[in-house]
């Protein structure tokens, strides 16, 4: 029973365009979110992250928003470019819980010039 | 500052065999964790520690054992090694509850 999911295994985007990867959960007391994006060989990277108290966090490129109501999450990218191609990875925990994320199976994201 | 750091980056084992994963952080972070992370699916979460002294179960502790007797070091212990328990292992840390966790390189292993 997953509690994170990603539903699309795969994205392709031009180079320029708006990527947008998805993110669904099913256990309510979630209250903190994140994405890690992951190149091969590498550990996971944090990129961006949102609390259940709001309903948008942008830093740069990057914009992730949370409907709470549909336990859904997007992360955007604007604009994409070759150098975001990787694995996403949504994760959601509960603060003051361990710290202890839940992760989904990741979106490969390739930008093509 | 290095961070997390792991090793072994690479390891192959025969069933039955046990070994120890090390995982250590110069970051002063009290939350360590260990997630395997298996084809197509996403980071499952093996043991957690709050601080020195401290260690839980997460998702998926059956054949891993922990230990947590430095804030700096969170090793992950296999039993006996088991052909399922291949995969890529990764030890996180965090300064606390709700901060940005950060992630090692990862560690391969194979049980043949």
């Amino acid at each position: 029973d997953q509690q994170v999911k990603q539903n699309s295994p795969s994205l392709s985007v031009q180079e320029g365009r708006i990527s947008i990867l998805n993110c669904d959960y099913t256990n309510s007391m979630f209250d903190y979110f994140l994405w890690y994006k992951k190149y091969p060989a590498e550990g996971p990277t944090f990129l961006i992250s949102i609390s259940s108290i709001k309903d948008k966090n942008e830093d740069g490129r990057f914009t992730v928003f949370l409907n709470k109501s549909a336990k859904h999450l997007s992360l955007h990218i604007v604009p994409s470019q070759p150098g975001d191609s990787a694995v996403y990875f949504c994760a959601a925990s509960v603060t003051n819980a361990g710290n202890m994320l839940t992760f989904g199976g990741g979106t490969r994201l390739m930008v093509k010039p | 500052n290095a961070g997390v750091t792991q090793t072994p980056k690479f390891q192959v084992l025969k069933t039955g065999q046990s070994m120890t994963l090390q995982c250590a952080q110069d970051m002063n972070h009290e939350y360590m964790s260990w997630y395997r992370q298996d084809p197509g699916m996403g980071l499952r979460l093996i043991h957690y520690s709050v601080g020195a002294g401290i260690t839980d179960q997460g998702e998926v502790p059956n054949g891993y054992n922990v230990s947590r007797s430095t804030t700096e070091d969170f090793p992950l212990r296999l039993l006996s090694a088991a052909p399922s328990q291949t995969s890529v292992y990764f030890c996180a840390s965090s300064r606390s509850s709700g901060n940005t966790i950060y992630f090692g390189e990862g560690s391969w292993l194979t049980v043949v």
